[in-house]
C-alpha cells in the first residue's frame, strides 16, 4: 500500500518568512496529492490539491510542486502570516481506481512568530 | 447549519459503557467517512460510506459499529473500548467515494477511562 513521509514535523517561521513542507510516497501510481490544514482545535480543511499531470499549481500565497520522478511533493507558503499557524496535512491517493484509501502524512506543526 | 456537524464534541466513556457518534452533512455529498485522529500518527481512514453502502472497512475492531441510515446521516457505535481507542474522531464527506475534496467535521474527542 501508500506511505507518505512528511518532513519536518515541526516548523517556526518569522512572520513574512517562506515556509517549505515537503512529502514523499512509495506508490508511482498515486495521482492525487491535496495539502489539509488544521488549525487547533478545527476541522482539517483542504487549502490546496494537485494531479500528476501537473507540476505545479498557486493559489495566492499557497503554491504546491509535484516530481513524479522523485516521488515527492512540497507545499510552499509565502510571506507567512500568523494565522498561517496550523498542522499542515499532506496526502496521496490513486484517484477514480475505485480506490478509498487516502494515505496522510503525520502532520507538520507550523508556527509563525510575529 | 452547512457543512458538516459532529455530536458529541467531547465525549468520555469507561470501557464497558455504550456509547454512538453522530455525523450529519448539510452538503448532498454521496460518500461519509469516519477518520481516527491519534498524536503524532497519521490520519486513519476506518469506514466508508457510498449512498449508505459500507464499501470500506479498514479491519476496524468490531468494538467499533458504523451504520449509514441515508447519505446524509452516519453514526459510530462504541461498545467495551480500551483506553487506547482514546482519540478525536473525525467524520468527512464528499461528493462520491473516491477521496477527493474531503469535508471534515470538527471531530468528537472521545477519552477512554
Amino acid at each position: 500500500g501508500e506511505n507518505v513521509e512528511q518532513h519536518p514535523s515541526t516548523l517556526s517561521v518569522q512572520e513574512g518568512d517562506s515556509a517549505v513542507i515537503k512529502c514523499t510516497y512509495s506508490d508511482s501510481a498515486s495521482n492525487y496529492f491535496p495539502w489539509y490544514k488544521q488549525e487547533l482545535g478545527k476541522r482539517p480543511q483542504l487549502i490546496i490539491d494537485i494531479r500528476s499531470n501537473v507540476g505545479e499549481k498557486k493559489d495566492q500565497r499557497i503554491a504546491v510542486t509535484l516530481n513524479k520522478t522523485a516521488k515527492h511533493f512540497s507545499l510552499h507558503i509565502t510571506e507567512t502570516q500568523p494565522e498561517d499557524s496550523a498542522v499542515y496535512f499532506c496526502a496521496a491517493t490513486l484517484s477514480g481506481a475505485g480506490s478509498y484509501q487516502l494515505t496522510f502524512g503525520k502532520g507538520t506543526k507550523l508556527s509563525v512568530i510575529p | 447549519e452547512t457543512g458538516v456537524t459532529q455530536t458529541p464534541r467531547h465525549l468520555v466513556m469507561g470501557m464497558t459503557n455504550k456509547k454512538s457518534l453522530k455525523c450529519e452533512q448539510h452538503l448532498g455529498h454521496n460518500a461519509m467517512y469516519w477518520y481516527k485522529q491519534s498524536a503524532k500518527k497519521p490520519l486513519e481512514l476506518m469506514f466508508v460510506y457510498s449512498l449508505e453502502e459500507r464499501v470500506e472497512n479498514n479491519s476496524v475492531p468490531s468494538r467499533f459499529s458504523p451504520e449509514c441510515p441515508n447519505s446524509s446521516h452516519l453514526f459510530l457505535h462504541l461498545h467495551t473500548l480500551q483506553p487506547e481507542d482514546s482519540a478525536l474522531y473525525l467524520c468527512a464527506s464528499s461528493q462520491d467515494a473516491g477521496n477527493e475534496k474531503l469535508f471534515f467535521g470538527s471531530g468528537t474527542q472521545l477519552s477512554v477511562l
